[in-house]
């Protein structure tokens, strides 16, 4: 059974930084590329940033770009988001997930339950 | 940064058909294919249609998606009340080199 758990969200300070991860299992975990998706409350889906299978090739929203990173550690099935620079603008549930294959364009088919990130003075 | 619009709402009586539309460009829509997430509430999206109108495993038939140049169409047919839930559109954006998401549409059983 595919799983993706998050974790990392907290109340952080305008300015401050914050990793978010997702432990992910049931599949073979370097075989796809993996995403983070947000939702402020009470508004819809934004994408945030995807990266390929190898971690060789990242793609970022302009909204998070220069402020954000993402990587992956293959080896213990994991995916993270440093967040940088936090904006009260970026509070949100995070989610993780997955895509159905190796290819930037593809689409989702796991969706973890989501860390939320509130960041507030 | 939502560049797929669709309408904040829809709504349909137990049985009856709701259509949902999410309008793109050129970039998008128009050059990729598009696929559809259900939010129930309080939970975390789910795969509903894929490239156009392949339905994953599991999603009943009455869920159907079409693409016709940048816009692209869910239809509900025979509404239900488990249907009620936010719906989303996404496609690759090859100008954008990103994923962008339809607006959403909250659709309600009445």
């Amino acid at each position: 059974e595919v799983q993706l758990v998050e974790s990392g969200g907290v109340v952080v300070q305008p300015g401050g930084s914050l990793r978010l991860s997702c432990a992910a299992s049931g599949f073979t975990f370097d075989d796809y590329t993996m995403h983070w998706v947000r939702q402020a409350p009470g508004k819809g889906l934004e994408w945030v940033s995807l990266i390929s299978w190898d971690g060789g090739s990242t793609y970022y929203a302009d909204s998070v770009k220069g402020r954000f990173t993402i990587s992956r550690d293959n080896s213990k099935n994991s995916l993270y988001l440093q967040m940088n620079s936090l904006r009260t603008e970026d509070t949100a549930l995070y989610y993780c997930a997955k895509a159905v294959g190796a290819t930037i364009q593809d689409y989702f088919d796991y969706w973890g339950q989501g860390t939320l990130v509130t960041v507030s003075s | 940064q939502s560049v797929l619009t669709q309408p904040p709402s829809a709504s349909g009586t137990p049985g009856q058909r709701v259509t949902i539309s999410c309008s793109g460009s050129s970039s998008n829509i128009g050059s990729n294919t598009v696929n559809w997430y259900q939010q129930l509430p309080g939970t975390a999206p789910k795969l509903l249609i894929y490239s156009n109108n392949q339905r994953p495993s599991g999603v009943p038939d009455r869920f159907s998606g079409s693409k016709s140049g940048t816009s692209a169409s869910l239809a509900i047919s025979g509404l239900q009340s488990e249907d009620e839930a936010d719906y989303y559109c996404a496609a690759w954006d090859d100008s954008l080199n990103g994923l962008v998401f339809g607006t959403g549409t909250k659709v309600t059983v009445l």
